[in-house]
């Protein structure tokens, strides 16, 4: 079964530097997602981006976030200047349709396995 | 925006007995409830879910009702199993709810 991959799995780095997610996305959808999910906590919704643009954001990501998908296959999360409570995992997802409330073509969400962000 | 409330947050259950999770959402425009299991180290992953057209959908053990009008949902686990333990997330499109953790005791 075609699945969602990131990496790396864990990545430590020092506040005040930038780091760059990375999600490889089930090949034939074309609906990418970040979330996030502070240790023991509920998970996010962080970003939502169709067809090189993100559809919609969360309160949480702010300017310090940026989405990109590079090429065909990538899609990518940085997060410039990182601070401690940026910790968390982070989790791309990938959907055949938009996930938005009132579509008629909502469908579930593939989930990667995630990155465990650690900034120290 | 859509907000999402669950509980219980943590569940235990014997062996053979059922579970029943319960989620409540904001947004009437919200027409998509997945529910998601999520096991140690990795991403949630889709176990059911149900549309707005439905009330009620089942899949072996499992079972998902919904009331729109009550804009409430439900998890119904039959028959646990160990294996059943793990963190389930209700969710209303994209917004997730906070979680519940099932121990399922043998």
């Amino acid at each position: 079964e075609p699945e969602v991959t990131q990496t790396p799995s864990h990545q430590v780095t020092q506040m005040g530097q930038e780091v760059i997610l990375r999600c490889v996305p089930i090949s034939n959808h074309l609906y990418f997602y970040w979330y996030r999910q502070i240790l023991g906590q509920k998970v996010e919704f962080l970003v939502s981006f169709y067809n090189n643009e993100i559809s919609e954001k969360s309160e949480i990501f702010d300017d310090q976030f940026s989405v990109e998908r590079p090429d065909g296959s990538n899609f990518t999360l940085k997060i410039r200047s990182t601070k401690l409570e940026d910790s968390a995992m982070y989790f791309c997802a990938s959907s055949e349709d938009i996930l938005m409330p009132a579509s008629s073509y909502n469908s579930p969400l593939h989930f990667g396995n995630g990155t465990r962000l650690t900034v120290t | 925006g859509e907000n999402v409330e669950q509980h219980p947050s943590t569940l235990s259950v014997q062996e053979g007995d059922s579970a029943v999770i319960k989620c409540t959402y904001s947004d009437s425009a919200s027409n998509y409830f997945p529910w998601y299991k999520q096991e140690l180290g990795k991403g949630p992953q889709l176990i059911i879910d149900i549309r707005s057209n439905v009330g009620e959908k089942k899949d072996q053990r499992i079972a998902v009702t919904l009331n729109k009008t009550a804009k409430h949902f439900s998890l119904h686990i039959t028959e646990t199993q160990p294996e059943d333990s793990a963190v389930y997330f209700c969710a209303a499109s994209m917004v997730f709810g906070a979680g519940t953790i099932l121990r399922v005791k043998s």
